[in-house]
């Protein structure tokens, strides 16, 4: 069965610290993705990684920064976290190909005070 | 710029009753991919259907059905005779292209689902 596993459900953090989010997929796909959900405005793509060591930034990837060591593993990472980046935030990841469906993590709930 | 518009923005129906998700969709690619993804109160997205943009036959999967009209940009999708277990949002997203093989999805803002009993 398909799993992309997310390290923490829910978060609470301070403003200023660092935060890692991790992800990993069982499934051995080519493709990783990070999104942030916010209400009204759908998934907004922050970064995603083709391939080990490759990453690319997406349409919001201000604030973050991600790392991908492993072909399972794909971490997001909040270098100095702010109130506005409380958010869910989802992972996801695809195999290679122009039409492929991702498959999702069950998402981080971050609150940032 | 590509663009997905899910214009409903909470829809609550009895159950039992048939609804409609709409979905319009703006790209000037001539071959995409457009895709429903359904998100329970659980929080995980599940993929539901894919449509390719030379592929506009409905499709129906149980009381599940989809819509692909290329002429006016949309891609509803049905839910016949609802249950209280289809409540959830529902995403419509288009693929495009991005660096080396990935395909970024474009979301629209999503359509909360309600269904009562």
């Amino acid at each position: 069965d398909v799993k992309v596993t997310q390290s923490s459900r829910y978060l609470v953090k301070r403003t200023g610290e660092k935060v890692f989010l991790e992800c990993v997929q069982d499934m051995d796909h080519e493709n990783m993705f990070w999104y942030r959900q916010d209400p009204g405005l759908g998934l907004r793509l922050i970064y995603f990684s083709y391939d080990v060591k490759m990453k690319e930034k997406g349409d919001i990837p201000e604030g973050y920064s991600v790392s991908r060591e492993k072909k399972e593993r794909f971490s997001l990472i909040l270098e100095s976290a702010s109130t506005n980046q409380t958010s869910m935030y989802l992972c996801a990841s695809s195999l290679r190909g122009a039409f492929r469906e991702q498959y999702f993590g069950p998402g981080t709930r971050l609150t940032v005070t | 710029a590509q663009k997905v518009t899910q214009a409903q923005t909470e829809i609550s129906v009895v159950e039992k009753e048939d609804v409609t998700l709409d979905c319009v969709y703006e790209t000037r690619d001539t071959t995409y991919y457009l895709f429903w993804y359904k998100q329970p109160p659980s929080g995980e997205l599940v993929f539901l259907i894919r449509r390719n943009s030379f592929d506009e036959q409905n499709e129906i999967s149980g009381r599940y059905s989809w819509n692909f009209q290329k002429s006016t940009s949309s891609f509803n999708f049905t839910i016949t005779a609802s249950q209280v277990v289809d409540s959830a949002v529902y995403f419509c997203a288009l693929s495009e292209a991005l660096s080396g093989s990935a395909r970024q999805l474009t979301f629209g803002s999503g359509t909360q689902l309600t269904v009562l009993p």
